[in-house]
């Protein structure tokens, strides 16, 4: 079946604009996660949904930051006022539940200018 | 909160030697145990996972047991190939309303 996808799967954009990046998960995952992986550095968990719960966002660097999850399925995360730190992949990864695998997407590369 | 404490990389070694990565844990209970792998150029993929204490996981010639005494989920594997040159990450499930953690992850290169 489908595995988790992921648009744009490059991005480049100017300092201080804002940006989307959509996930869309593999059908019936009620987690879905989100993480920023930098050149050379580990993953960094950002937010975590799951079901119809109130998200974590305790990984969320700044306010610039957020993230929604339309019925329990697409998410999208929304950088506001980009800055050149936030360039990196930004990876999305869904599982059957928060003890289950997760599946990762290939991920956004975004270059901010 | 849970949390995971990985061997840091990078790794280099020779075609056919044993391999070990340490992945050590902090957890409230006994959770389901991870690894992932990140060849180049390609997303992140699970290797494989234990459910239980006592538990091996193993894949690809890869083994790892769950040893509750110890709180260790160590990588092992006996031969290594250049084709197993990636970067492996150990992570826990995510607990409650625990902030979720990867290990930081290790990169591997194996020379022919």
């Amino acid at each position: 079946g489908a595995g988790v996808s992921q648009s744009p799967s490059n991005k480049v954009t100017e300092k201080g604009k804002d940006v989307e990046l959509r996930c869309d998960p593999i059908s019936g995952h009620t987690a879905l996660y989100w993480y920023r992986q930098s050149l050379g550095q580990g993953l960094e968990f950002l937010i975590y949904f799951q079901g119809n719960s109130a998200p974590d966002k305790s990984g969320l660097p700044s306010d610039r930051f957020s993230a929604e999850r339309t019925g329990g399925s697409v998410s999208t995360l929304t950088i506001q006022r980009t800055q050149q730190e936030d360039s990196a992949v930004y990876l999305c990864a869904s599982s059957p539940d928060s003890q289950e695998t997760q599946y990762f997407g290939p991920g956004t590369r975004l270059l901010v200018l | 909160g849970d949390s995971v404490t990985q061997m840091e990389g990078p790794v280099t070694l020779s075609e056919e030697a044993f391999l070990t990565i340490n992945c050590t844990y902090t957890a409230t209970g006994y959770p389901s145990l991870f690894w992932y792998v990140q060849y180049p150029g390609e997303g992140l993929q699970l290797l494989l996972k234990a459910t239980k204490a006592d538990d091996k996981g193993s894949n690809k010639g890869f083994e790892a047991t769950y040893r509750k005494e110890t709180t260790s989920f160590h990588l092992e594997k006996g031969s290594v190939q250049v084709s197993d040159s990636a970067v492996y990450f150990c992570a826990p499930p995510k607990e409650g309303n625990e902030k979720l953690t990867f290990g930081t992850g290790t990169r591997l290169t194996i020379i022919p």
